[in-house]
């Protein structure tokens, strides 16, 4: 299996502009989280879903992010408009079950200058 | 509000010195306690899951073991390739299956 992949690994952009991460999860599994990781605030839960349905998006910083996840192969996390403080390693993992082990991507390194 | 909290939040050892890393945490009934390791420029990769106080995992230089406040992550002998930072994330009995990380302890080994 391939793993989690996620695209593009790096993203540069200006202050303002809309940013789109993309995630394939393995496989199979049914649940994909989005995480956000800083040196600061380390790995911070931003949304996941089961079955393609959003469950719990309480780690959503603000209106200006929104992830969807139109297929069980597909998930998209945007930001618009972007803001520096938006610059971060954002990762997407999937999980076969709800209590099982997460795979991680190897993550989008986003920069918002 | 649930909390994980790792320490130390960095440690250098010289291979072959074995140590100690923990995991404290304070959670809503633990559905489950999970180890990861981190390589830089890669997302971290699942080590172990522990589920009740008293339960311990072991892999290679690697064991795991569990109370009903922390988690100690056991390396012995440890060689610079074990070199990383080391995740700790709890899961807790609530609704959602929200995993909660703490902010790691990196580890480097010296030859």
């Amino acid at each position: 299996d391939a793993g989690v992949i996620q695209s593009p690994r790096h993203e540069v952009t200006e202050m303002g502009q809309e940013v789109t991460l993309r995630c394939k999860p393995i496989s199979g599994h049914d649940y994909l989280f989005w995480y956000r990781q800083t040196m600061m605030r380390g790995l911070e839960l931003l949304i996941y879903f089961n079955n393609n349905v959003p469950i719990d998006d309480s780690g959503m910083p603000e209106d200006r992010f929104s992830a969807k996840m139109p297929n069980a192969s597909f998930s998209t996390l945007k930001i618009q408009p972007s803001e520096p403080r938006d610059s971060a390693v954002y990762f997407c993992a999937s999980s076969l079950a709800g209590n099982s082990p997460l795979h991680f991507g190897n993550g989008t390194r986003l920069t918002v200058t | 509000e649930d909390q994980v909290t790792q320490s130390p939040e960095a440690l250098r050892l010289q291979e072959g010195e074995s140590s100690s890393l923990n995991c404290s945490y304070t959670v809503s009934g633990l559905r489950g306690l999970f180890w990861y390791r981190q390589d830089p420029g890669k997302g971290p990769e699942f080590l172990f899951t522990l589920y009740s106080a008293g339960e311990e995992k072991e892999k290679e230089r690697l064991k795991a073991t569990l109370t009903k406040k922390e988690s100690f992550l056991h390396i012995t002998a440890p060689k610079p390739e074990d070199s990383a930072t080391y995740l700790c994330a709890v899961q807790a009995h609530s609704g959602t299956y929200k995993y909660i990380f703490g902010t790691g302890t990196r580890l480097k080994v010296l030859a």
